[in-house]
């Protein structure tokens, strides 16, 4: 069955960086859209970034433009968000998500699975 | 972008039916066809309920129905039950090719 697990998580100051990966297994990953989501403490769900099944396009919340990018590596079924310039704010549980259709394009799709996420906190 | 406009808490009686509402604009809900729901236990991941508006994933109870009436998208579920308690979250795409959700709306079977 479809498995995503998240790691990279921590603690990181204001300013910092940390690069988050998501592994996955159970399907064919190269075939599929990711995304990535997160959920602030006590707040709701908010999507961060898509990437298009061949990394050929990558869309971005305003909040983080300029200081996240998503990528993936096809040949080790893996996920990515590198996050710079991090800011208190960016304080979350990180979950990578998996587009429920194949080859799409846009963030325009539902998802069909989820990881656990990992906790990123910002803090000095 | 805000995020789409849901109401913070819902709640029924088992058995009977409740409906959660989730309002955007001409830029999201109203444009596209792209909204989908998530019920989300805590602890646990999300669980897609609907896409596409009204489409039920394979798996997922037929108490469960979704439509759309402008910039409003609204999830009913039908013959409530007790293990339907959680955080339910709608979602659309946007005329900016990004992604928002909705605040979520708890839902308490009382």
């Amino acid at each position: 069955q479809v498995q995503l697990v998240e790691s990279g998580g921590g603690v990181v100051q204001p300013g910092g960086s940390l690069r988050l990966s998501c592994a996955a297994s159970g399907f064919t990953f190269s075939d599929y859209g990711m995304h990535w989501v997160r959920q602030a403490p006590g707040k709701g769900l908010e999507w961060v970034a898509f990437i298009r099944y061949d990394g050929s396009n990558k869309y971005y919340t305003d909040s983080v433009k300029g200081r996240f990018t998503i990528s993936r590596d096809n040949s080790k079924n893996t996920l990515f968000l590198q996050m710079n310039s991090l800011r208190a704010e960016d304080t979350a549980v990180y979950s990578c998500a998996k587009d429920r259709w194949s080859a799409t394009t846009m963030p325009n799709d539902s998802f069909d699975s989820w990881g656990q996420g990992t906790l990123v906190t910002v803090s000095s | 972008q805000s995020a789409l406009t849901q109401p913070a808490s819902v709640s029924g009686s088992p058995g009977q039916s409740i409906t959660i509402s989730c309002t955007g604009t001409t830029s999201d809900v109203g444009s596209y066809n792209f909204v989908s729901w998530y019920q989300h236990h805590p602890g646990k991941p999300p669980q897609l309920m609907i896409c596409e508006v009204s489409n039920r994933p394979s798996g997922v109870s037929n108490r469960f129905s979704g439509s759309k009436s402008g910039n409003t998208a609204s999830l009913t579920i039908s013959g409530l039950q007790a293990e339907d308690e959680a955080d339910y979250y709608c979602s659309s795409y946007t005329s900016n090719s990004t992604m928002i959700f909705g605040g979520g709306t708890k839902v308490t079977v009382l």
